[in-house]
Formats: C-alpha cells, sequence, structure tokens
C-alpha cells in the first residue's frame, strides 16, 4: 500500500508569503505528527492530530503557524508571513492509533526556502 | 517531564567495525516505549525497532542489536561489521501515553559516517 505523501517535494517563497504544505497519511491511520527539522537537527514536533479529537498543538512556535486536518486524512499545514528562521524541512508522520506503542510512519518532507 | 539524550553527535567508522549508539531517557512513567529510526541520506526516516518498559531482553536482528538497561535509563543500538549502507542519522524515541494521546519524544540524533 502506499505510504505517506507530502507536497510539494520543494517549496521555495519570499519572506512575507504564506505557504501551505500538504500531507496525505497511510490510509486508515488515525493518527498524524507535523514535525521540522532543520539543517542538521532533530525532530522539532509542532502538532499532534488523533482521530476527531482536539488536536495537541503545543510544538506549534508562533501564530503563525496553523494545521488543519479533514476527519483521518489529508492535514495541511500553514505557515503565514513566513521568516527565514521557517526554512527547514517539515515531516509528516501517521500511526495507526494513540497508543504508546504505535510506531510512525514518516513522508519524505517538504523542504521549504524562505528567501 | 520526558526527556531523550543521544549525547554521540557524530560518529565516524572504518567498515566492518562495530559501533554502539547510546541512548538515555528520562521518563516518569512505569509503561512507556523505545524506539530507534533510521534517516538515510535521502532524508525519510524508517523504524527500525520497539521495545516496551517492562522487556528488557536484548534483541539482535543480524547485525543489530539493542541493548535496553531500565537500571540506567539507557536503550542503546549496536551495528556489528559496519557497512557503508548504515550510514545514516539514527533516532531514538520515547513513547508514552497521555490522556488518549500518543505523546513521543525524539532525541537530537546520532549521524553515523561509514568509511570504506
Amino acid at each position: 500500500g502506499a505510504g505517506v505523501s507530502q507536497s510539494p517535494s520543494n517549496k521555495v517563497t519570499e519572506k512575507g508569503k504564506d505557504v501551505e504544505l500538504r500531507c496525505d497519511p497511510i490510509s486508515g491511520h488515525t493518527a498524524l505528527y507535523w514535525y521540522r527539522q532543520r539543517l542538521g537537527q532533530g525532530l522539532e514536533f509542532l502538532i499532534y492530530f488523533q482521530g476527531n479529537s482536539a488536536p495537541d498543538k503545543s510544538g506549534l512556535p508562533s501564530d503563525r503557524f496553523s494545521a488543519e486536518r479533514t476527519g483521518e486524512s489529508v492535514s495541511t499545514l500553514t505557515i503565514q508571513r513566513t521568516q527565514q528562521e521557517d526554512s527547514a524541512v517539515y515531516l509528516c508522520a501517521s500511526s495507526s492509533g494513540p497508543l504508546a506503542y504505535n510506531e510512525q510512519f514518516f513522508g519524505p518532507g517538504t523542504r521549504l526556502t524562505v528567501l | 517531564a520526558q526527556k531523550v539524550t543521544q549525547a554521540q553527535t557524530e560518529i565516524s567508522v572504518v567498515e566492518k567495525e562495530d559501533v554502539t549508539l547510546d541512548c538515555v531517557y528520562e521518563t516518569r512513567d512505569t509503561t512507556y516505549y523505545l524506539f530507534w529510526y533510521k534517516q538515510p541520506p535521502s532524508g525519510e526516516l524508517v523504524f527500525l525497532i520497539r521495545r516496551n518498559s517492562f522487556d528488557e531482553q536484548n534483541e539482535i536482528s543480524g547485525r543489530y542489536s539493542w541493548n535496553f538497561q531500565k537500571s540506567t535509563s539507557s536503550f542503546n543500538f549496536t551495528i556489528t561489521a559496519s557497512q557503508v549502507v548504515d550510514s545514516a542519522v539514527y533516532f531514538c524515541a520515547l513513547s508514552e501515553a497521555r490522556g488518549g494521546y500518543q505523546k513521543v519524544t525524539f532525541g537530537t540524533g546520532t549521524k553515523l559516517q561509514v568509511i570504506p
């Protein structure tokens, strides 16, 4: 079956513009995560969706960042008024449920460059 | 608070050498899971192994082995007879249940370079 897909794979934008990143999780996976990975750094948690429950937004770095998910399908991460420090790879992952033993399946990421 | 420490930022070994990647974690929970993921140069993270907090048996899978020691809160990963294809960034992660949610904390990763 298909894995986690993300689009676009690369995005170059100018400072101050808004960008929208998309994630298609594995079908049937109720949990979806967004992470940010700056060059040579680890994974920084951004937001977590679990089914129809309220998302865990505790990792969003500022109110310029928001994310939505339609049911248990596609998610979009929106960054408004982009800044150069937003340049990073944005990774999406999904898992089959909220239990602690569920491993995450990662997408290939979207590389965002803010000029 | 939960925390995962991978103190080794980068390691270089010559092919066929053994190498151990360290992972130390902090948690107040008695039930939790530990994971290792591999991120090859292509960028996509891949799940390697999961271990629950009640199972301290070491695990071996081919050239890979994992040593879980609750007494030292460590979950170390050893690659025996390393190969160039093992070159990647390896992440250790801690997963706990939080009121119907899964809380996952990743370490900062260890970059392994295997030199031919």
